[in-house]
């Protein structure tokens, strides 16, 4: 079955760049998706057909897809974007989430 | 405003069944893929199921031949049917409103605030 991978963690100084990646097999041959989930809340999307962002994502927040990994970019990082972040991708008809990322802002 | 408002959450023994609900309003709701993921206690998203806007339904393999997803447009409900639980099962189960052209490239992009399902004996 298809997956993604993520790193578990990664940590950032408050109004820096954090970068988050997502591996699979020829990922970039499809769209991928994030979502950003804060604690005790549900998912939301910030990141749809690669690149786009919904109305209501910051400008900050961008994606990026090639070859085998995705990309979310989030630059000026605020402390309100702490959060655990998914990505996720179609494969043969079933949705698949990479295991998230937890984004600790210093 | 898009809103989904899930149900049905409980404890039950495991080989038990529950049918989880999902109310949805402010879209045409008729016109819309829907699907249900799930979150085991500290754990990441785990998609479940998927129903097309033909009715058509997709599981993800654990859940197969136990879970039935099915939809009402008459009540812009979806429901998740599941039979023979398991302690594996146990996860707080959202309901998502799918966009997109394609199954390829769907998003998530309107969650329910979730309902809690509790496998034990």
């Amino acid at each position: 079955s298809y997956e993604l991978t993520q790193p578990p963690a990664v940590s950032v100084s408050a109004g820096q760049t954090a970068t988050i990646t997502c591996s699979g097999n020829k990922l970039g041959d499809k769209s991928a998706s994030w979502y950003q989930q804060r604690p005790g809340q549900s998912p939301t999307l910030v990141i749809y057909k690669d690149n786009k962002r919904p109305s209501g994502t910051p400008e900050r927040f961008s994606g990026s897809n090639s070859g085998n990994t995705a990309t979310l970019t989030i630059s000026g990082t605020r402390a309100m974007d702490e959060a655990d972040y998914y990505c996720q991708a179609w494969d043969i008809g079933t949705a698949v989430f990479g295991g998230g990322t937890k984004l600790t802002v210093l | 405003e898009v809103h989904l408002l899930e149900s049905g959450g409980d404890f039950v023994q495991p080989g038990g069944s529950l049918r989880l609900s999902c109310v949805a309003s402010g879209f045409t709701f008729s016109s819309y893929a829907l699907s249900w993921v799930r979150q085991a206690p500290g754990k990441g998203l785990e998609w479940v199921s998927f129903i097309s806007v033909h009715d058509i339904p997709n599981y993800t393999d654990s859940v197969k031949g136990r879970f039935t997803t099915s939809r009402d447009n008459s009540k812009n409900t979806v429901y998740l049917q599941m039979n023979s639980l398991r302690d594996e099962d146990t996860a707080t189960y959202y309901c998502a409103k799918l966009e997109g052209d394609t199954d390829s490239d769907y998003s998530f992009d309107d969650w329910g605030q979730g309902t809690q399902v509790t496998v034990s004996s």
